[in-house]
């Protein structure tokens, strides 16, 4: 059965912080998400890789970076955490690009003090 | 004006009943379509892929509208296991997905 995992279901942290978050996906996918998720935003796309050490940028890169050192393997760093990065945080992945399902974690809700 | 919009609901609806949700998309180089369920506090799961001819499922009706830009869903004969909110994704051939913000879904008995 298709597994995606996140680090932490609830983290809270403080203002100026280092946060990272981390994905395991066991699916052999090529290519993995983070989205953030907020009530009246819907899901927005923070970066996406489609191979190993590449990576993209979403719609809302700014204040966070990522990386992928491992197929399976991908992690969200917030470098200095902030309040408005007080979201739910959802990992994806995909075996292919347009066509294929998208399969996501179980989120981890992230409380910025 | 939003890649991908939704009727933003909420829909309440009463068992049995039958109901439909619109997603338009902007891009028309979008290749791919689907629909997924997002429970209250839960990550979203794939309820349907849409295909170019409509497709199935069960209770579950999706169709493509590719000049017009759109996508529906159709639910037949409700039950009080439907109620979540409909995510409405599109896929570029790029590989970027976009979701809409979703539409609620509440079906009482």
């Amino acid at each position: 059965d298709v597994k995606v995992t996140q680090s932490s279901r609830y983290l809270v942290k403080r203002t100026g912080e280092k946060v990272f978050l981390e994905c395991v996906q066991d699916m052999d996918h090529e290519n993995m998400f983070w989205y953030r998720q907020d009530p009246g935003l819907g899901l927005r796309l923070i970066y996406f890789s489609y191979d190993v050490k590449m990576k993209e940028k979403g719609d809302i890169p700014e204040g966070y970076s990522v990386s992928r050192e491992k197929k399976e393997r991908f992690s969200l760093i917030l470098e200095s955490a902030s309040t408005n990065q007080t979201s739910m945080y959802l990992c994806a992945s995909r075996k292919g690009l347009a066509g294929d399902t998208q399969y996501f974690g179980p989120g981890t809700r992230l409380t910025v003090l | 004006r939003k890649e991908v919009e939704q009727d933003p609901g909420p829909f309440n609806v009463p068992e049995g009943a039958t109901v439909a949700f619109n997603c338009t998309y902007s891009n028309s180089a979008s290749q791919s379509f689907f629909w997924y369920r997002q429970d209250c506090r839960k990550e979203p799961k794939l309820l349907m892929s849409v295909y170019s001819s409509g497709n199935e499922d069960g209770r579950f009706t999706a169709q493509l509208n590719r000049a017009s830009q759109y996508i529906s869903l159709l639910i037949r004969d409700s039950k009080l296991s439907d109620s979540a909110t409909y995510l409405c994704v599109v896929n570029t051939n790029a590989g970027k997905s976009t979701f809409g913000d979703g539409t609620t879904l509440t079906v009482k008995p």
